[in-house]
């Protein structure tokens, strides 16, 4: 079947540009991630949606990033006024409704590159 | 909170030789371990977990990995490397009872030299 399917696969921006970035998780999937991976810095957690509950956004790293997920499917993860510090590989996963011990299933990433 | 230390940046073995990639975590609960295995320019791909029950698991391609409690340890293993291995390996944790962040470790590099 289908896996987690992100888009653009590469994105070049000019610093202070908006950026959106789309994640559509595999169906029937209720929990969905957003990390970020720098080189050597492993990956960074930024935000988890679980259902209908609040999302856990503990992780993003500053008020110029915020996400939303649309009927419990597609999400969406925006950068406003980017930095280049901002550059980095953007993955998103999802998961089956569980008790925490599926594995999460990666889309391809979206490399996102500031100028 | 949880997390995962992977001490080595990189690990060279020679093609048919065993490979190990080590990983020590860090929970307040009862761990739920995996490993996950990227190649060049595409996202993490499960290889193996452990939830409970025996300390030895094994997964895909030929890899397993042994939990150890007392050490709080869960290192990777294969008894003989392949080229084809040569990728960039992440060990995660999650805290049993806590949130359901998944932490990763910052990854390894395996080069299998042939």
């Amino acid at each position: 079947g289908a896996g987690v399917s992100q888009s653009p696969s590469n994105k070049v921006t000019e610093k202070g540009k908006d950026v959106e970035l789309r994640c559509d998780p595999i169906s029937g999937h209720t929990a969905l991630y957003w990390y970020r991976q720098s080189l050597g810095q492993g990956l960074e957690f930024l935000i988890y949606f679980q259902g209908n509950s609040a999302p856990d956004k503990s992780g993003l790293p500053s008020d110029r990033f915020s996400a939303e997920r649309t009927g419990g499917s597609v999400s969406t993860l925006t950068i406003q006024r980017t930095q280049q510090e901002d550059s980095a590989v953007y993955l998103c996963a999802s998961s089956p409704p569980d008790r925490g011990n599926s594995p999460l299933h990666f889309g391809n990433g979206t490399r996102l590159t500031v100028t | 909170a949880q997390s995962v230390a992977q001490p080595e940046d990189q690990v060279n073995v020679a093609e048919g030789n065993p490979l190990t990639v080590k990983c020590t975590y860090s929970v307040s609960g009862n761990p739920y371990l995996f490993w996950y295995v990227q190649y060049p320019n595409r996202g993490l791909q499960f290889l193996l977990k452990y939830i409970t029950g025996d300390n030895l698991v094994k997964g895909s391609y030929g890899f397993e990995a042994e939990f150890n409690k007392s050490q709080t340890s869960f290192h990777l293993k294969k008894p003989s490397a392949l080229v084809s291995d040569s990728a960039l390996y992440f060990c995660a944790v999650r805290d049993e009872g806590g949130n359901n962040r998944l932490a990763f470790g910052k990854g390894n590099q395996v080069v299998v030299i042939p």
